[in-house]
């Protein structure tokens, strides 16, 4: 039971572009997302999260949207840089939570 | 150190065999957390410390697996008589709060059954 789903492996984009990173969640438990970026052989590190009662946080170049109704959620950035390309997973907590649980996570690539 | 340590970074054992992966989390930090990432997937929950309370672990995937955490800081997961589908790459983050916020990675044990 996938309950926080990417559902695109992959996503190349042209630098100084938009980059859009979508998440589904099917778990009504969830009260606070966030987003984390893996780059090869190091541990992910945290980039931006949202809380449930926001429907938009931003940093830098960095805006996570939150759609509840519809249980999704998107990261943009913008502009796109080489040096953003990674793996970027979405990830969700209950309120009375203690773990995160991940997406499958998007290998995004931002070509010079 | 000032991150979350891992040891070893990678491990290449024949199947059948034990291995034990170490983690070192941030000091003070009271949560601590074990995933793992296998090809092409995200990553999974496997247990979960804090504090002094009893581990949650509901993510072990079968009795081969388990955990300890001594003194409340260093964590050993171990995989006993290890099987092919046990490779992956093992993450161990650690927390302040326990909530869920603010985890920090280690780079992980990429784990090789041959």
């Amino acid at each position: 039971d996938q309950q926080v789903k990417q559902n695109s492996p992959s996503l190349s984009v042209q630098e100084g572009r938009i980059s859009i990173l979508n998440c589904d969640y099917t778990n009504s438990m969830f009260d606070y997302f966030l987003w984390y970026k893996k780059y090869p052989a190091e541990g992910p590190t945290f980039l931006i999260s949202i809380s449930s009662i926001k429907d938009k946080n931003e940093d830098g170049r960095f805006t996570v949207f939150l759609n509840k109704s519809a249980k999704h959620l998107s990261l943009h950035i913008v502009p796109s840089q080489p040096g953003d390309s990674a793996v970027y997973f979405c990830a969700a907590v209950e309120a009375s939570g203690s773990r995160l649980t991940f997406g499958e996570g998007t290998q995004l690539t931002v070509n010079p | 150190g000032a991150g979350v340590s891992q040891s070893p970074s990678n491990k290449v054992t024949e199947k059948g065999k034990d291995v034990e992966l170490r983690c070192d989390p941030i000091s003070g930090h009271t949560a601590l957390y074990w995933y793992r990432q296998s090809l092409g997937q995200g990553l999974e929950f496997l247990i979960y410390f804090q504090g002094n309370s009893a581990p949650d672990k509901s993510g072990l995937p079968s009795d081969r697996f388990s955990a300890e955490r001594t003194g409340g800081s260093v964590s050993t997961l171990t995989i006993q008589r290890t099987q092919q589908e046990d490779s992956a790459v093992y993450l161990c983050a650690s927390s302040f709060s326990g909530r869920g916020y603010g985890y920090t990675f280690g780079s992980g044990t990429r784990l090789t059954v041959v």
